[in-house]
């Protein structure tokens, strides 16, 4: 099963809204990560857990707030939101925990498409 | 820091032909690894080969090889026998011993299939 679920598919909210995105995944990955990715653009990435503690943060805004409550799921907590976070949030995760070694590739979930209004 | 580039910003191809979609990746660690992932306008990303960087032999799956010359830099995907569901956003990507999970990805090649 290299199977990572994203919910919701789609979400519409305003900028005082607040709203979690959820992933999760059942394949013994020891990696989860967030992206945002905007049009025709790479993703990019915000958040990084390995072993279920926050090992990398691109320098993301405190109105993204990243939670992993357990070595399956990973959440992305929102509030007060501008329109330009208007995107798709992938959710992915790979094998390796650790940043020293080669966590070969990352499994990527369909995404939530989010807008802001 | 590493870089990825994609040049092709865009790529026609007849259904049934064979089409390489390049990539060049500038880093200066010793090991590392690279990766093509699909992505459909539906918006997943999908996962097709991997290429670690001492590995002697370019990396096949199924359809889909990687073309990769260590002294050139260059990781380049071939997609044999084209199919229409073959068309889509082709991202080239690295990680490296710096941070195995920080992934850089390229700016993408979107590819069309022509029946």
């Amino acid at each position: 099963d290299t199977e990572v679920t994203q919910t919701p598919k789609h979400l519409v909210m305003g900028m005082t809204n607040k709203k979690s995105l959820k992933c999760e995944q059942h394949m013994g990955h020891r990696a989860m990560y967030w992206y945002k990715q905007k049009a025709k653009k790479p993703p990019e990435l915000m958040f990084v857990y390995s072993y279920e503690k926050l090992s990398i943060n691109e320098s993301v805004p405190s109105r993204f707030s990243p939670e992993c409550p357990n070595s399956s799921l990973l959440n992305l907590h929102l509030h007060a939101l501008q329109p330009e976070d208007s995107a798709l949030y992938l959710c992915a995760s790979s094998q390796g925990g650790s940043m020293t070694s080669s966590s070969y590739e990352q499994y990527f979930g369909p995404g939530t498409r989010l807008t802001v209004t | 820091a590493q870089k990825i580039t994609q040049t092709q910003p865009g790529m026609f191809v007849q259904e049934k032909e064979a089409v390489t979609l390049d990539c060049t990746y500038d880093t200066s660690d010793p090991s590392y690894g690279l990766f093509w992932y699909k992505q459909p306008s539906s918006g997943e990303m999908i996962f097709l080969i991997y290429q670690g960087s001492y590995d002697q032999q370019n990396a096949t799956e199924g359809r889909y090889s990687l073309n990769f010359q260590k002294a050139r830099k260059s990781a380049n995907l071939v997609i044999s026998a084209s199919q229409l569901g073959d068309s889509a956003m082709y991202f080239c990507a690295m990680s490296s011993t710096g941070g195995y999970q920080k992934v850089t990805f390229g700016t993408g090649t979107k590819l069309q299939v022509i029946p």
